[in-house]
């Protein structure tokens, strides 16, 4: 078990660029989290899924954020225009019903 | 509402001296509860859940209903037990999100 797999593990794009993150849930899970992390906030929920279909966006910042699961094992997260304020790791986490939360290694991002 | 809170941001202690990373809760119904690590700069690893009951690591975490409470606790630290610690609660059913603390970094001097 690869575990989840989030790509790339490093972004470094300018402000305005699109940015798409990837993420490879462990299989057999049902349920994706997306959340970001940053020292002044810790972790913040920006949307997850139950099998492919998005419950609770909420989170998600702005109409810039948008995220899509188009099937069991492969969901991303795009962020388009990117600002400065959005660079933080981002972190996809997976789950199947009832067993605990198992994290990727997360996306840095930094939007200069 | 649920929310988790972590009161302290950082926590140095000598090796060997006992550690105490506090957290309390607040939930309506019957949580579930965890503690995450994330040693520098990898993922988060699942640490610790009440219903488990277990010690890993050393570490061990008792529930407090009563004091909304889940302090996570070791005897005697390490100095590979640096790293940030979150604690996380999970109400409802099954396949609704964690909520987390925002972290307590532990770091254990020599």
């Amino acid at each position: 078990d690869a575990g989840v797999i989030q790509s790339p593990r490093h972004e470094v794009t300018e402000m305005g660029q699109e940015v798409t993150l990837r993420c490879k849930p462990i299989s057999g899970h049902n349920s994706l989290f997306w959340y970001r992390q940053t020292m002044m906030r810790g972790l913040e929920l920006l949307i997850y899924f139950n099998n492919n279909v998005p419950i609770d966006d909420s989170g998600m910042p702005e109409d810039r954020f948008s995220a899509k699961m188009p099937n069991a094992s492969f969901s991303t997260l795009k962020i388009q225009p990117s600002e400065p304020r959005d660079s933080a790791v981002y972190f996809c986490a997976s789950r199947r019903t009832g067993s605990p939360l198992h994290f990727g290694n997360g996306t840095r991002l930094t939007v200069t | 509402a649920q929310r988790v809170t972590q009161p302290e941001k950082l926590l140095s202690v000598f090796k060997g001296a006992p550690v105490e990373l506090k957290c309390n809760y607040s939930y309506s119904g019957s949580p579930e509860l965890f503690w995450y690590v994330q040693y520098s700069r990898q993922r988060l690893q699942l640490l610790l859940r009440h219903i488990s009951r277990e010690s890993i690591k050393g570490f061990t975490a008792d529930l407090n209903k009563g004091e909304t409470s889940f302090h996570l606790k070791k005897p005697f630290a390490q100095e590979e037990d640096s790293a940030m610690y979150y604690c996380a609660l999970s109400g409802g059913s099954g396949n609704t999100p964690l909520v987390f603390g925002k972290g307590t970094r532990l770091s254990v001097i020599a």
